[in-house]
């Protein structure tokens, strides 16, 4: 396991304030990823690391920054907050042996 | 543009049936393919494929890849209730992005 945690595990928080959600893993992993799921649309990737300050935009990008400063942490941030960002979030970091991916527990936010 | 599309999106059938999930992709520079089954949270890891013919199998579950005509199949055996489930298909591209199918929902009936 990637020992992945998300926080915050749920939230609720008002349109055009910013959210920052949070991903720890402490396995070391360079790629760490940003998905959001919604009905419908499956698991959709906004944003990707490969590195410490290394990242890159993903098919659902715009709304949304990231940060990596340190290997363990990745860091999502929804500058001012839209109700079509309510959707459940997961990040995921690759497995140990590199032969798949594991995910977080997800965060549920709701922007009202 | 990239995409990985999955059928059926839906699925019910009886305990003890044999299921076959589809994905189909389209993909530049492809890497390798990955299954998920997700229950009521998070996707957890089935199977990930890189070459194409070879049948990886875990229990009742298999899975085989052709890259030839881009598609993966996940057969599941002697289905149970705990099959229940949305099962997911990832193509990863050689840029270490991952772009999911909408899924599969399967639903097994006692």
């Amino acid at each position: 396991d990637a020992g992945i945690t998300q926080s915050p595990r749920h939230k609720v928080t008002e349109t055009g304030t910013p959210v920052t959600l949070r991903c720890h893993q402490t396995e070391n992993h360079r790629y760490m990823y940003w998905y959001r799921q919604d009905p419908g649309h499956g698991l959709r990737l906004i944003h990707y690391s490969y590195g410490v300050k290394d990242t890159d935009k993903g098919e659902v990008s715009d709304g949304y920054s990231v940060s990596r400063s340190k290997t363990e942490d990745f860091l999502l941030t929804l500058e001012s907050a839209t109700s079509s960002q309510t959707s459940v979030y997961f990040c995921a970091a690759e497995r140990l042996g590199g032969d798949g991916y594991t995910f977080g527990s997800g965060t549920r936010l709701t922007v009202v | 543009e990239d995409k990985v599309v999955q059928s059926p999106l839906s699925l019910v059938v009886h305990e003890g049936d044999t299921v076959t999930l589809n994905c189909s992709y389209e993909v530049t520079n492809f890497r390798s393919l990955l299954w998920y089954k997700q229950e009521k949270k998070a996707p957890t890891f089935l199977f990930m494929l890189t070459s194409s013919g070879i049948e990886k199998k875990s229990g009742r579950l298999s899975s085989i890849l052709d890259k030839k005509e881009l598609f993966s199949i996940l057969n599941i055996t002697a289905t149970q209730t705990g099959d229940s489930a949305v099962y997911l298909c990832a193509v990863e591209d050689r840029d270490d992005k991952i772009i999911f199918g909408k899924g599969t929902r399967l639903h097994i009936l006692p």
